[in-house]
């Protein structure tokens, strides 16, 4: 199993530019989740997802959309990038419906810059 | 939404034990308490999971009082490897979108 996969690596962006951050798991996971980490600011719940169809809004979705057609994808959409969506980001997913009483896999992260 | 707070970092030495503790006093009923281990660059990775009293794994063990407003992470016998940041979560009492990491506690293991 390849785990949770993120693409790209890196990427930078201009401000009003959109792009999709990629995460795919293997691992027919229902939940899978989009966090960003910023420098001192620890790890912040952007969206998730129980299930292909269903997604909801965690601490800090302004700026960000997300769409769930299959298990194994979960993009993230910039529509209009800006400066402050400079940040690392990470896709995670766990089993039976997700939450803390399942383990969270985590993907490598996608640093993002935007100028 | 259960707020953890955690000390900032820790300094400790190669072969000792440490604990690490995280206060949630606002802890819901049905909330689990985990821990989590980062690496630079890397994603976080789950370490260990508890509810009450204490659980122990290959890695780590958790302490939990009965009130549950607290936790230790302890791990025994330290090495380099083990310099990361350790996040301890609370959440889940009413849904899933109160999971939050916080800003985590910096272990830094010296020789």
């Amino acid at each position: 199993n390849a785990g949770v996969t993120q693409t790209p690596k890196f990427q930078v962006l201009k401000t009003g530019q959109s792009m999709t951050l990629q995460c795919a798991q293997d691992m027919n996971h229902e939940y899978m989740s989009w966090y960003r980490q910023d420098p001192g600011m620890g790890l912040r719940l952007i969206h998730y997802s129980v299930g292909a169809g269903i997604t909801d809004q965690g601490e800090v979705p302004n700026g960000y959309n997300v769409s769930r057609s299959t298990t194994e994808d979960f993009p993230l959409r910039l529509l209009s990038a800006a400066p402050s969506q400079t940040s690392v980001y990470f896709c995670a997913s766990s089993s039976l419906g997700g939450g803390l009483r399942d383990e969270q896999f985590f993907g490598p992260g996608t640093r993002l810059t935007v100028l | 939404l259960a707020k953890t707070t955690q000390p900032i970092s820790m300094d400790s030495y190669e072969g000792q034990e440490v604990n690490i503790t995280c206060s949630h006093n606002n802890i819901a009923t049905n909330d689990y308490i985990t821990w989590y281990q980062q690496f630079p660059s890397q994603g976080p990775r789950f370490i260990i999971q508890g509810y009450k009293t204490k659980v122990t794994n290959e890695v780590a063990s958790l302490f939990i009082p009965a009130d549950r407003k607290s936790s230790t992470l302890s791990l025994p016998r330290v090495s380099l490897s083990d310099t990361a940041v350790y996040y301890c979560l609370v959440g889940l009492g009413s849904g899933y979108s109160t999971l939050t990491f916080g800003k985590g506690t910096m272990l830094l293991v010296s020789p």
